[in-house]
């Protein structure tokens, strides 16, 4: 079984629509993120909750919206899509423990037209 | 920013040689990890080193810490054709739930 699942795994869309991807952990985690990659790898941090409470957002636009109904699901909803959002989406999850290391999902590749 | 930076970009060497690659970061850490990439895959932990640690083994890893000049080094012994992939340092910032991750360096190992 897949620790951290995202779908879809592929998403092309056009400028100005509203999209989601859902992401699962059956890892028991109580801590879930989502990661975005550029073209050049860069992996930057946008949003972290802790057993459904948001505890990290960095400066993402609030086209973003993230929601987690339960601690084992974090979705990431967005709107009025533009050509900067093309990236891949990694959604991760890790213990509580001070030393806990991340899972990653295999990550979603969004590309607007 | 607070991110890790890794260095080099890009990494080309024969099967069997070591690979080493850099992290510099900017802030105080509590700990900082290494992940490796696979194309087209998600990153995978390789290992974790805390802030009171200076050097740290697993298998053919090896892992500095020097946090008085706010850089890592990790070395990959006797490479493999299947280490050819990026690998990406996250450092805390000094919160333990916040990982930041630069670019990667891209390691491409030749049989």
């Amino acid at each position: 079984d897949t620790a951290v699942s995202q779908t879809p795994k592929y998403l092309v869309t056009q400028m100005g629509n509203d999209k989601s991807i859902k992401c699962e952990q059956n890892l028991g985690h109580d801590t879930m993120y989502w990661y975005k990659q550029d073209s050049k790898k860069f992996l930057k941090i946008m949003f972290s909750y802790n057993n459904k409470e948001l505890i990290i957002n960095e400066t993402v636009p609030n086209r973003f919206s993230p929601k987690s109904p339960d601690k084992a699901h974090l979705n990431l909803h967005i709107n009025s899509l533009e050509l900067g959002d093309s990236a891949v989406y990694f959604c991760a999850s890790r213990t509580g423990r001070n030393t806990g290391e991340l899972f990653f999902g295999e990550g979603s590749r969004l590309t607007v037209l | 920013s607070q991110q890790g930076e890794e260095d080099p970009q890009a990494l080309s060497i024969q099967e069997g040689e070591n690979a080493t690659m850099n992290c510099s970061y900017k802030t105080s850490i509590n700990n900082l990890q290494w992940y490796r990439q696979n194309s087209g895959r998600g990153l995978v932990h390789l290992i974790l080193i805390r802030s009171n640690e200076r050097e740290k083994h697993s298998g053919r890893l090896r892992v500095t810490l020097d946090t008085s000049k706010k850089s890592s080094s990790l070395l990959i012994t006797a490479s493999r054709a299947a280490d050819t992939a990026s690998y990406f340092c996250a450092t805390d910032g000094g919160n333990f739930n916040k990982f930041y991750f630069g670019s990667g360096t891209k390691l491409n190992v030749k049989p």
